[in-house]
């Protein structure tokens, strides 16, 4: 079965630090796309950013960096300069042949950015 | 530009009773997913909408059902409603059937309570 792995319920950081998101995920596809979404408390996802299983290169988003590891199975996100408004629930995804747009999310990590 | 809409943003439900959710997709984009997440939890996808038809199901009864109208809006129906049906309820929209990465994106959710 595919499995998204979020083993950090919650973090902190304090602001202007860099802190890495851990995501491991279980699959025997070849081909899938990962994502992450950041939810803040009004409900929204927000797209963050994308790996796609067959990319060389770590994905990078401005402040958002993709640690992609593919023997290792991980896709740890990693927030560069901390903002306050970087507070939220942040979910690691999943795309897998064949589902087109049907993501399957990991449980989430609540991040708390501090002073 | 408008992004995914949803209505209303809060419902107040009794056992047994049947409720519909409202979807307006982000312009340009055709296709939409819904979501439930329960409080804690990642979301779980119910099923997707193109063209008015439904093309995917995840792992949820028949009393949840949805409908995609020409415009490209969608509704989402739960019949028979039970207390583990209270959940934030999400839907997704995205530009192209098929595209695996294309980033979906998420309205603010509809919370549904069902005392």
């Amino acid at each position: 079965a595919q499995k998204i792995t979020q083993t950090q319920p919650g973090m902190f950081v304090q602001e202007k630090e860099a802190v890495t998101l851990d995501c491991t995920y279980d699959t025997s596809d070849q081909s899938y796309g990962l994502f992450w979404y950041k939810q803040p408390s009004s409900g929204e996802m927000i797209f963050l950013i994308y790996q796609g299983s067959y990319d060389e290169q770590n994905a990078t988003e401005g402040r958002y960096s993709l640690n992609f590891q593919k023997a290792r199975k991980s896709a740890n996100l990693v927030i560069s300069a901390s903002q306050l408004g970087d507070s939220a629930m942040y979910f690691c995804a999943m795309i897998f042949t064949g589902t087109a747009s049907k993501l399957t999310f990991g449980t989430g990590t609540r991040l708390q950015v501090t002073l | 530009d408008a992004g995914v809409t949803q209505s209303p943003t809060h419902l107040i439900k009794t056992r047994g009773q049947q409720v519909t959710l409202r979807c307006s997709p982000k312009s340009g984009h055709d296709t939409v997913s819904w979501y439930q997440q329960a409080l804690g939890q990642g979301p779980q996808f119910i099923f997707q909408y193109y063209e008015e038809e439904e093309r995917q199901r995840g792992n949820f009864p028949d009393r949840f059902s949805g409908h995609q109208f020409p415009n490209y809006s969608s509704e989402l129906n739960v019949n028979a409603l039970l207390l583990g049906d209270s959940a934030l309820y999400l839907c997704a929209s995205s530009p192209v059937w098929g595209q695996g990465e294309s980033p979906l994106h998420f309205g603010n959710g509809t919370r549904l309570t069902v005392t």
